[in-house]
């Protein structure tokens, strides 16, 4: 089975800073996926990295996958309040079900 | 238009009950999957449909969990002799060609 591992699994900075959150295998995968997940709502996809070393950007948000596809990072630039809320990353095991990470709980205070 | 939709939004049972799950996938898509979510963790994948047919059911935890879907639309996850441990989210997704699966808010079961 593959595993997902995101850290930090909570953060909470000030209206303004930077920060980057991770997603780390031992596996390879063939793509991975970003979700942000609200209280109460299901995960909604941000974005999915399929090369090695790609970098997609959405807005202030910044994603790229690792050059071997073990590994994936999400930086956001100037984090607002708006931001907070439970960032998942997930990757594909088969064909068709998604394995997901514990998940980052992000807060941005005002 | 309108997304994946999930009955009841929150179910509390008592252990050792029968409870249903309800999900109304968004109009079109043929696959259709279950995860449970516990407290602090990320959803974790329970089964996969493909039209009617359950496709990938390895993530089912036990014989007391059952999911179906006769038409190919709506479905249902089936839990008998509920026990506590089994209290999480029960998120529902589907999607068009599995490369983009779309959630619903999920439901919330508690088993006191």
């Amino acid at each position: 089975t593959q595993l997902l591992e995101q850290s930090p699994q909570f953060l909470s900075i000030q209206e303004g800073e930077n920060l980057t959150v991770y997603c780390n295998s031992s596996s390879v995968f063939s793509s991975l996926q970003w979700y942000r997940q609200e209280p109460g709502e299901g995960p909604v996809l941000l974005v999915t990295v399929v090369t090695g070393g790609e970098v997609k950007k959405l807005k202030r948000l910044t994603f790229q996958f690792g050059d071997a596809r073990k590994d994936s990072s999400l930086h956001i630039t100037a984090a607002q309040p708006g931001d907070t809320g439970l960032y998942l990353c997930a990757g594909p095991q088969g064909a068709q079900k998604l394995v997901f990470g514990q998940g980052t709980r992000l807060t941005i205070n005002p | 238009g309108a997304g994946v939709s999930q009955t009841p939004s929150n179910k509390v049972t008592e252990k050792g009950k029968y409870v249903e799950l309800r999900c109304d996938p968004i109009s079109g898509h043929t696959a259709l999957y279950w995860y449970r979510q516990s407290l602090g963790q990320g959803p974790e994948f329970l089964i996969y449909f493909q039209g009617t047919g359950a496709a990938d059911d390895s993530g089912l935890p036990n014989d007391r969990f059952f999911a179906v879907r006769p038409e190919g639309s709506v479905s249902t996850l089936k839990i008998q002799r509920t026990e506590r441990g089994d209290s999480a989210v029960y998120l529902c997704a589907s999607s068009s060609s599995g490369y983009e699966q779309f959630f619903g808010p999920g439901t919330r079961l508690t088993v006191l």
